[in-house]
């Protein structure tokens, strides 16, 4: 299967302030990735599809404004956080796929906390 | 639309117990279904799949048959280990959405030595 990392592994930040989350396909070059994000003890909510070299398409109820997603080469896509709220705590994850498959890979996660 | 509907946990058990994770999916299409564990802190790992009706994913001693008839698709061990502690994901994906999931709620699974 396909190596995903995403970097940082957690991260403490001030209300108020950005983060980036990046996600990295290590061994296959990925024009697809997902975002999806997961709060304590639930199950992973898709909240966007990056498509490399154009716009992320967003979930029902995700603001793009506030979540904003780059996927600029076929290994790297980053998460934006804007202007950060303690409401935006959560467990951000990854994944990859390839047009044409069903399943996917998953990066091992990053733990936003926002104080 | 597409849903993934798994049994409440948290489940514990006594190691080498029989274990099953219940799962039901409603799909429009004719979904691969996956089960996938997260251990505490990490991302998620790939457990089996299966892509087709009657098709039986395994690996690591669980096992997941693809019953359509029934909608399911539920996980088991013949014998759990203090290893196997962790949140199992039941998932599916549709044949033309390329990789994109839906999950089921997850069961955090529970062994006592």
């Amino acid at each position: 299967g396909a190596v995903v990392s995403q970097h940082p592994s957690w991260v403490i930040c001030k209300s108020g302030t950005s983060v980036k989350i990046e996600c990295r396909s290590l061994d296959f070059q990925a024009t697809t990735m997902f975002w999806y994000r997961q709060f304590p003890k639930q199950s992973l909510m898709l909240m966007a599809t990056s498509n490399e070299g154009s716009k992320a398409t967003y979930e029902q109820g995700v603001e793009k404004d506030k979540f904003l997603i780059n996927h600029a080469s076929l290994t790297l896509s980053t998460l934006t956080v804007t202007s950060a709220h303690p409401e935006d705590s959560s467990f951000y994850i990854c994944s990859v796929s390839e047009s044409g498959w069903t399943e996917a890979f998953f990066g091992q996660g990053t733990r936003l906390t926002v104080v | 639309g597409d849903s993934v509907t798994q049994m409440e946990g948290p489940v514990t058990l006594s190691e080498e117990a029989f274990l099953t994770i219940n799962c039901t999916y409603t799909a429009t299409g004719y979904p691969s279904l996956f089960w996938y564990v997260q251990y505490p802190g990490e991302g998620l790992q790939l457990l089996l799949k299966a892509t087709k009706a009657d098709d039986k994913g395994s690996n690591k001693g669980f096992e997941a048959t693809y019953r359509k008839e029934t909608t399911s698709f539920h996980l088991e061990k013949g014998s759990v280990q203090v290893s196997d502690s962790a949140v199992y994901f039941c998932a599916l994906s549709e044949v033309n959405q390329g990789g994109k999931l839906i999950f089921g709620q997850g069961t955090e699974l529970s062994v006592k030595p």
